[in-house]
This record gives structure tokens, sequence and C-alpha cells, in this order.
């Protein structure tokens, strides 16, 4: 079936670190990806996202490509806030199938 | 923000009592989810509809039943509520389309069975 592993967390970085979360995924095909964040005491909101290929999503000074040669869908940012402090939760879709959610990865920023 | 209400937001319960959760939604989304959230576990779906009084388990649905008998409302219901319970409960909804549209999460409840 699908799966996706997300690194295992915590995170804890100094304020203006580069971040990479990562994230494969496994899937007979091509899903689309996905990046949800969770702020304390709140929902997922959608963060980014991409749905083919080489696609690169990108918001709020985040991103991450989609490389099905590694079948890869790693989060990316270059200078974290403290206001990036979150849970990050990497998920996958078949169509109209049901999302598949990674374990979500905890990340903590120190002024 | 896609106009996602949950009630109750936070309900403490005893063992064996029936629960019922209810997800609320103004947008006239067509696919409508439940999640549990639990550490170490991410999301796990339990239930989700496609549509009124369509509906189809999830990952987890053993000790859950749903309902959605109009568009805007889908409950979640523990017919006789455990300890293995206890869990953050997240309604999400989709618009129907292609592979790609983004799912809208709810606040979520906070569910302890004592």
């Amino acid at each position: 079936g699908n799966s996706v592993t997300q690194m295992e967390g915590p995170v804890t970085l100094s304020e203006e670190a580069f971040l990479t979360i990562n994230c494969t995924y496994t899937a007979t095909g091509y899903p689309s990806l996905f990046w949800y964040v969770q702020y304390p005491g709140e929902g997922l909101q959608l963060l980014l996202k991409a749905t083919k290929a080489d696609d690169k999503g990108s918001n709020k000074g985040f991103e991450a490509t989609y490389r099905k040669e590694t079948t890869s869908f790693h989060l990316e940012k270059g200078s974290v806030q403290v206001s990036d402090s979150a849970v990050y939760f990497c998920a996958s879709q078949f169509g109209n199938e049901k999302l598949t959610f990674g374990t979500g990865t905890r990340l903590t920023i120190i002024p | 923000d896609a106009g996602i209400t949950q009630s109750p937001r936070h309900k403490v319960t005893e063992t064996g009592t029936p629960v019922t959760l209810r997800c609320h939604q103004t947008e006239n989304h067509r696919y409508m989810y439940w999640y549990r959230q639990d550490p170490g576990h991410g999301l796990r779906l339990i239930h989700y509809s496609y549509g009124v009084k369509d509906t189809d388990k999830g990952e987890v649905s053993d000790g859950y039943s749903v309902s959605r008998s109009k568009t805007e409302d889908f409950l979640l219901t523990l017919e006789s509520a455990t300890s293995s319970q206890t869990s953050v409960y997240f309604c999400a909804t989709r618009l129907a389309g292609p592979s790609g549209n983004e799912q809208f999460f709810g606040p979520g409840t906070r569910l302890t069975v004592l």
C-alpha cells in the first residue's frame, strides 16, 4: 500500500538557521504530495503541494520539490523564524483517495 | 478558511458511554473526513464520506460509526467509549475534483475517556 515516511523529531534550531525535514513516499504510481503544518492548539493547514514530478511547491519561504527518482518531497526553508515552530506533516494522495500522512515532525525554533 | 466547526471542542466521558462528535461545514464540500491524532501515529483516518448518506471506513474504524444526512454535517459516534479512544479528533473537508485538491481541517475535539 501507499505510505509516507518522514524525519522523526523533535527538531530544534536557532533562528535564521537552514531547515530540512525529510519525507519519502512509497506508491505504485505518482501521487500528489503535500506538506501540512499544525500550529499549537489548531488544526492542520496546507503549507504547500506538488501534483507531478519535478514540480516545486512553495509558500511562506518554504519549498519542496517532487523528486520521482528518489521518491522524496523534502521540506526546506533558508532562514527559520520563531513563528515557524509547529508540527509538520508530509502526506500523499492518489486521485480522490484518502490522504496518507507521515507521523509528523515537531519543530522548535529558539530565538 | 473553509468554515469548519467542530463540537464539542473538549469532552470528558466515562468508559462505556456513547459519544457523538459533530462536524459542520459551510463550504458545500462534497468530501468529509474524520481523523484521530495520537503521538507517534500522525493522523489516521477513521471514516469518510463522499456524499450525503455515502460513507466508507478508514484504517481505524472499529468502535466508530458515522452519519451524513445533509451536506454540511458529518457526525462521528463512539458507540461505547473506551480509554483507547482518548485522542484528538479532527474533521476535514475537500472539494470533489482531481488529485491535489487540499483538505481543510477543523480545530479539533479533545476527547478524554476515563
